[in-house]
């Protein structure tokens, strides 16, 4: 049982680059998120998406955009990297009601 | 969803019992508390949550005050794997008011386990 697997691990870009991140889960979950963390700070919610076909802002959503691909995937995009975005990014997902969220092992994303 | 305040950090001997506290004194009757941990960059990990009645599970116990302001995470014979930032979260019911359950972590208690 993988639970929630991200892809890739660690990438470097350059300012103005696009990339796509990957996340996938084997629970039948119906929520996804995805978080950052910066260095000494908590987790900061971007984007989540309630169930299948929906997607919703959190708290720092700017400069990202999100597809929920099916109930499986939920990836993050950054369409204009920029240095700023230069953090660890968290994806993760929970059945519902007052249930524990399961997270992957994270993307490590330096924007140079 | 109600604010945490949890001290920076703190220390315990291995094989003591840690306990760790958070104040969520505006916390609503519909709301959780939730605990969990991250070890050193990972991902975070679920410890246990609860509403009103303390908890116990293989991890922690989960013992919340009657008045619902303050809670205490403890581990009851920490390990030095145990040294991670601890995080205390408030948070509705996922189907409650229309909130999605959104989990809102703040900066967390780091915890050190020293031999």
């Amino acid at each position: 049982n993988a639970g929630v697997t991200q892809t890739p691990k660690f990438q470097v870009l350059k300012t103005g680059q696009s990339m796509t991140l990957q996340c996938a889960q084997d629970m039948n979950h119906n929520s996804m998120y995805w978080y950052r963390q910066d260095p000494g700070m908590g987790l900061r919610l971007i984007y989540y998406s309630a169930s299948e076909g929906t997607t919703d802002k959190g708290e720092v959503p700017n400069g990202y955009n999100v597809s929920r691909l099916n109930k499986r995937e939920f990836s993050l995009r950054l369409e204009s990297a920029a240095p700023s975005q230069t953090s660890v990014y968290f994806c993760a997902s929970n059945r519902g009601r007052a249930v524990e969220a399961f997270f992957g092992q994270g993307t490590r994303l330096t924007v140079v | 969803d109600a604010k945490t305040t949890q001290p920076t950090s703190m220390d315990c001997a291995e094989g003591r019992a840690a306990n760790l506290p958070c104040n969520h004194s505006t916390i609503s009757g519909n709301e959780y508390v939730y605990w969990y941990r991250q070890i050193h960059s990972q991902g975070p990990q679920y410890i246990i949550h609860g509403l009103k009645n303390n908890e116990t599970n293989e991890m922690a116990s989960l013992i919340i005050t009657e008045d619902r302001k303050s809670s205490t995470l403890i581990l009851p014979h920490a390990t030095l794997r145990d040294t991670a930032v601890y995080y205390c979260i408030v948070r509705f019911d996922m189907n409650y008011g229309g909130s999605q359950g959104n989990l809102i972590f703040g900066k967390g208690t780091k915890l050190s386990v020293k031999p």
